[in-house]
């Protein structure tokens, strides 16, 4: 079946360095989808990558979608407290929109 | 904002019980899906329902798992005999959209959770 790797597991910076995670799928998206999971809370949607190739930003993150629509990265510049969470990417394959999460990459930002 | 909400926020059980997870998807959503999250571990997909019936499964999903909506409003998971290993968070989510045609408008919104202890 489908399977979605994300890759580091955990990743430690210092506030204002950049953070970038990986995913990549075992088998070609229909689309990817990224979430943010704050400790003790739920996923919160924050964006949806469609096509080939596409690049997305929203202030300080910016996602990518691969030419083979088989992996994606999110980038954050300049890290802040705030960032602190868990991302998750989560790939749909198909007409249905069955989602499978990668492990996650949780992210700690030292002050 | 129209949010998806779940009830009880942490139910304890004792292992061998029937527990029933409750949600209420956003209003004018058709799309509902069950989660889990073990602590500290991924989100892990179980099981997606539409028009009354489930859509896909996963392997977690097996018998002693069952959904229902059974009304307009409420849609339910029921774990038949709980395990020790059922010990999780249980987010129930919905979206507008399924197919792959409205995919932009697919995007599953999630409910805060039931954490679920089995003892």
């Amino acid at each position: 079946g489908q399977q979605v790797m994300q890759i580091p597991q955990y990743q430690h910076v210092q506030e204002g360095e950049d953070f970038t995670t990986y995913c990549n799928s075992s088998t070609t998206l229909s689309n990817i989808q990224w979430y943010k999971q704050r400790p003790g809370g739920h996923p919160v949607f924050l964006i949806q990558l469609v096509k080939s190739g596409e690049v997305k930003k929203q202030k300080r993150l910016t996602f990518q979608f691969g030419e083979a629509k088989k992996n994606s990265s999110l980038h954050i510049t300049a890290t802040q407290t705030t960032d602190v969470g868990t991302y998750f990417c989560a790939g749909v394959t198909g007409n249905n929109n069955d989602m499978r999460f990668g492990a996650g990459t949780r992210l700690t930002v030292k002050p | 904002e129209p949010e998806v909400t779940q009830t009880p926020s942490h139910q304890v059980t004792q292992m061998g019980q029937e527990v029933i997870l409750r949600c209420v998807p956003i209003s004018n959503h058709l799309y509902f899906y069950w989660y889990r999250q073990i602590l500290g571990q991924k989100v892990e997909f179980l099981v997606s329902f539409y028009n009354n019936e489930i859509s896909e499964k996963s392997e977690i999903f097996d018998d002693q798992f069952s959904v229902e909506r059974p009304d307009g409003s409420n849609f339910t998971l029921k774990i038949r005999s709980t395990k020790l290993e059922d010990s999780a968070m249980y987010f129930c989510a919905s979206s507008i959209f399924g197919t792959g045609e409205k995919v932009a408008k697919n995007i599953q919104y999630f409910g805060a959770g039931t954490r679920l202890s089995v003892l």
